[in-house]
C-alpha cells in the first residue's frame, strides 16, 4: 500500500519568512496529493492540492509542487504570518481512486512575530 | 464549499458503555465516507471507509465488531464504540467528497474528542 514521509516534524520561522514541508510517497499510481491544515482541537481543513498531470500550483501565499519522478511533492508558504501556524498535513491517494487518502505524519509550523 | 459536520465534538464516558459518533454531510450527498483516528501529536490513521447501504470496509488491525459503521443514508454516517475502554480515547475524524461535485476535494468534520474514564 500507500506510504506517505513528511519533513520536518517541526518548523519554526520567524514572520515574513517562507517555510517548506517536504513530502514523499511510494506508489507511484497515486495520482491525488492534498495539503491539509489543522488547528488544535479541529478536523483538517484543505489548502491546496493537486493532481498528478501538473507540476505546479499556486494560490496566493501557498504553492504546491510535484515531481513524479521522484515521487515527491512540496508546500511551499511565502511571506508566512502568526496566524499560519498550525500542524501541516500531505496526503496522497491510494492508487489511482481520488478518495481514500494516506496521511504524511505533519508538520508543526511556528510563526513567530 | 461542502459541509461535513460531526456530533458530538466532545464525548466523555464511562469504561464499559458504548458511544456513538454522527458525520452528517448537509449539502451533498455521499455514497462515501471515511472515518479516521487521531492520537496525541499523530497523524490521522484511516480506519475504515463507510458505504451507504452496504457493509463498511476496515483497514487491517481495527476491530469491525469494536467500531461498528452505519451508513443508513446518503447524508449520515456513525461510528459506536463498543465496550470502550480508555486506549480508545482518541479524535475520531470523518471525511467525505461530494460525487456531484467537479474537484476532488475531501471534506473533514470538526472531529470528535473521546474520553473515556
Amino acid at each position: 500500500g500507500e506510504n506517505v514521509e513528511q519533513h520536518p516534524s517541526t518548523l519554526s520561522v520567524q514572520e515574513g519568512d517562507s517555510a517548506v514541508i517536504k513530502c514523499t510517497y511510494s506508489d507511484s499510481a497515486s495520482n491525488y496529493f492534498p495539503w491539509y491544515k489543522q488547528e488544535l482541537g479541529k478536523g483538517p481543513q484543505l489548502i491546496i492540492d493537486i493532481r498528478s498531470n501538473v507540476g505546479e500550483k499556486k494560490d496566493q501565499r501557498i504553492a504546491v509542487t510535484l515531481n513524479k519522478t521522484a515521487k515527491h511533492f512540496s508546500l511551499h508558504i511565502t511571506e508566512t504570518q502568526p496566524e499560519d501556524s498550525a500542524v501541516y498535513f500531505c496526503a496522497a491517494s491510494e492508487g489511482t481512486g481520488f478518495q481514500k487518502l494516506v496521511f504524511g505524519t505533519g508538520t508543526r509550523l511556528l510563526v513567530s512575530p | 464549499g461542502a459541509v461535513v459536520s460531526q456530533h458530538p465534538s466532545r464525548v466523555i464516558c464511562k469504561s464499559g458503555t458504548s458511544v456513538k459518533i454522527e458525520c452528517r454531510s448537509l449539502d451533498f450527498q455521499a455514497t462515501t465516507m471515511f472515518w479516521y483516528r487521531q492520537f496525541p501529536k499523530q497523524s490521522l490513521m484511516l480506519m475504515a471507509t463507510s458505504n451507504e447501504g452496504s457493509k463498511a470496509t476496515y483497514e487491517q488491525g481495527v476491530e469491525k465488531d469494536k467500531f461498528l459503521i452505519n451508513h443508513a443514508s446518503l447524508t449520515l454516517s456513525t461510528l459506536t464504540v463498543t465496550s470502550a475502554h480508555p486506549e480508545d480515547s482518541s479524535f475520531y475524524i470523518c471525511s467525505a467528497r461530494d460525487p456531484g461535485a467537479p474537484g476532488t476535494e475531501a471534506f473533514f468534520g470538526q472531529g470528535t474528542r473521546l474520553t473515556v474514564v
